[in-house]
Parts: C-alpha cells; structure tokens; sequence
C-alpha cells in the first residue's frame, strides 16, 4: 500500500475551488510535490517546495501543508483542469520516494 | 529546455531482461537525480528509483532486487534493467529529472512495455 493517500476521486462545478489533499507520515518532515496528468500524456509538475509553481503553471494552482497533509488547491477550476493528480515526497526513510494513488478530478 | 526521451524494446518475454535508456538534452546533468517511473495500464504511477549523477541509486524497496540502473555522464544518458519480468511489469516506462527534494521537473514522454 502507498505511503502518501489521496481520495480517489473529487469534482468541482467550473469556476469553484477545490483542494486534493495528500496524507502520509513523512510530510511532517518533507513536502510533496503535485502533478496533472491528463490521458495519453505524461504527467506535468504543477507544485512543489513549500508552495512554488513552475513556469506556464496558471496561478491558480497553489499548495499548503499542515501536519501530515499536503493539499493542491485549484482556485476557480476550469475545464480544463480535469485531469488525475498525484502527489509524491520522500517516504519516511528520507531518502526513497513514493507517489499517492491519484485523485481524478472531474469539473462539472 | 531539458529534454529526456526513453529508448528500448517494447516487447519483452517472461523471465527475461527489460532495458531502457533515457537520453537527456539541454541542461546540465550534473547535481540531479534521474529517476524512473512506470505506469501500468488504466492505473497509477509507480517509481522505481533514482541515480544521482555521481552513481549512487536508492531503489523502491519491493523492486530492489531486480533493479539495476546506470549512469553515462559524458553521454547525458541514463539506464534502467529490471530482471526476472512478468506480466506485472507491463506499463508506461518515464524518465525523469528530480531535482534533490523530490520533485520531477522534467519528464521523457514515456515509452510502452509489454512483458508477452
């Protein structure tokens, strides 16, 4: 079984927010990175570091910690943003990593 | 712009020897970690490990006896074997870049293995 737990599945009506959360022990210590991966493609980072958004990611995308939870907020979703998510950190060793089990995320 | 692409057989038979590469354009290579991930079909992403430029790995623990992986400075290139294959290893091989706290900036675009 996977360190890192998502909910499998969430929705959002267009233009709402929504957060994915991520939980696991080792997010206490580490923080996790998040990923859009939409069918057929590979997946795409969208966060990661305390709450950093690479180049091209909208900035409606951000990041929160708080204890053993990691959370992707979309704040006024679009279309477009449906797709799976994972998150992924370092495993509680430290040194290997783990990836969440996904959540699919439909926009209504 | 970093650029990873995965080369190598598509078809492998039971029991025998997966090997792939990724080749890595743009970029540095060194001071990364190159990692690979594997997606089975209709499900999630898996990783596999990781080479640091220097050579040192560290493998998910449940493949780590059957993982190797490599590495060629000079040629911006990186390897994975898994032995011993069965159908369970059927999946979408990536590569890709971590940049030392976890996160992969860069992805391959994947290539299909089937173990048949």
């Amino acid at each position: 079984s996977s360190e890192l737990t998502q909910d499998p599945a969430v929705s959002v009506a267009l233009g709402q927010t929504i957060s994915i959360t991520c939980q696991g022990d080792s997010l206490r210590s580490y923080y996790a990175s998040w990923y859009q991966q939409k069918p057929g493609q590979a997946p795409v980072l969208v966060i990661y570091g305390k709450n950093i958004r690479p180049s091209g990611i909208p900035d409606r995308f951000s990041g929160s910690n708080s204890g053993n939870t990691s959370s992707l907020t979309i704040t006024g979703a679009q279309a477009e943003d449906e797709a799976e998510y994972y998150c992924f950190s370092r495993d509680s060793s430290g040194n290997s990593r783990v990836f969440g089990g996904g959540t699919r995320l439909t926009v209504l | 712009q970093v650029q990873l692409q995965e080369s190598g057989p598509g078809l492998v038979k039971p029991s025998e020897t997966l090997s792939l590469t990724c080749t890595v354009s743009g970029g540095s290579f060194s001071s990364y970690y190159w990692s690979w991930i594997r997606q089975p079909p209709g499900k999630g992403l898996e990783w596999i490990g990781y080479i640091y430029f220097t050579g040192r790995t560290d493998y998910k623990p449940s493949l780590k006896s059957r993982v190797t992986m490599s590495v060629d400075t000079s040629k911006k290139k990186f390897s994975l074997t898994l032995s011993s294959v069965t159908a369970a290893d059927t999946a979408v091989y990536y590569c890709a870049r971590d940049i030392g706290d976890g996160s992969l900036d860069f992805w391959g675009q994947g290539t299909m293995v089937t173990v048949s």
